[in-house]
């Protein structure tokens, strides 16, 4: 157990429909990271944020958007979802604005039918 | 061209060999080079990182980074049935881009 939660662990929508992916890091971490899994894609690195303010920003779409609360808790938002959208989404967080320890959380299941 | 090369595999081995991962990159900036073991519906759990060239150990994984190939390799000795899973390597300049390979699937047989 890494200490990152997400929630939910699963979620099945229609497309076209908004929903909001959450994360909670590990005590003390600062930097929350955001990614996509697909089989075809890999993993790919979407968005960081470190102490509220975005920090990073990888391949994110301009249908998705992420913040982080003063508690330091963050929210994936994805919008006009779409069925290549259908992936698993993974949250990391460190104790730094460096990327290279990352503790991952156990994702989000996204299913878009 | 991909920033990170990896063979997905599937890789399939006997309980006790040694097993070689592999990754290469095109980006000579990148600095820190990492390895992630991931089992299947769980999220990457990281394994070591190196920062620039040379080799380190952890137990029985050496990760090996040779900047002047652009190469990177992860050495598990002794392999174990509980080491199956997926390896994802991956890389940064230390800035704000992160790049993952895509992965080599691995399988030890008991």
């Amino acid at each position: 157990d890494s200490g990152v939660t997400q929630t939910p662990k699963h979620l099945i929508t229609a497309t076209g429909q908004r929903v909001t992916l959450r994360c909670s890091p590990r005590s003390g971490d600062l930097s929350v990271y955001w990614y996509q899994q697909s089989l075809d894609q890999g993993l790919q690195f979407l968005i960081q944020y470190y102490n509220g303010e975005e920090r990073a920003k990888g391949n994110i779409l301009e249908r998705f958007s992420a913040q982080q609360f003063p508690d330091l808790h963050s929210e994936l938002n994805l919008s006009s979802l779409e069925l290549g959208d259908s992936a698993l989404y993974f949250c990391a967080s460190s104790v730094g604005q460096a990327m290279y320890e990352q503790f991952f959380g156990p994702g989000t299941r996204l299913t878009v039918l | 061209q991909k920033e990170v090369e990896q063979d997905p595999g599937p890789l399939s081995v006997p309980e006790g060999a040694i097993v070689s991962l592999n990754c290469t990159y095109s980006n000579s900036a990148f600095q820190y080079f990492m390895w992630y073991r991931q089992y299947s519906r769980k999220g990457p759990e990281l394994l070591m990182y190196t920062y620039s060239s040379g080799n380190k150990e952890d137990g029985r994984f050496t990760a090996q980074v040779d900047k002047s190939s652009k190469y990177i390799s992860l050495f598990i000795r002794d392999s174990q049935p509980s080491d199956s899973a997926t390896y994802l390597c991956a890389m940064t300049r230390g800035g704000n881009q992160f790049y993952f390979g895509t992965g080599t699937s691995l399988t030890v047989i008991p």
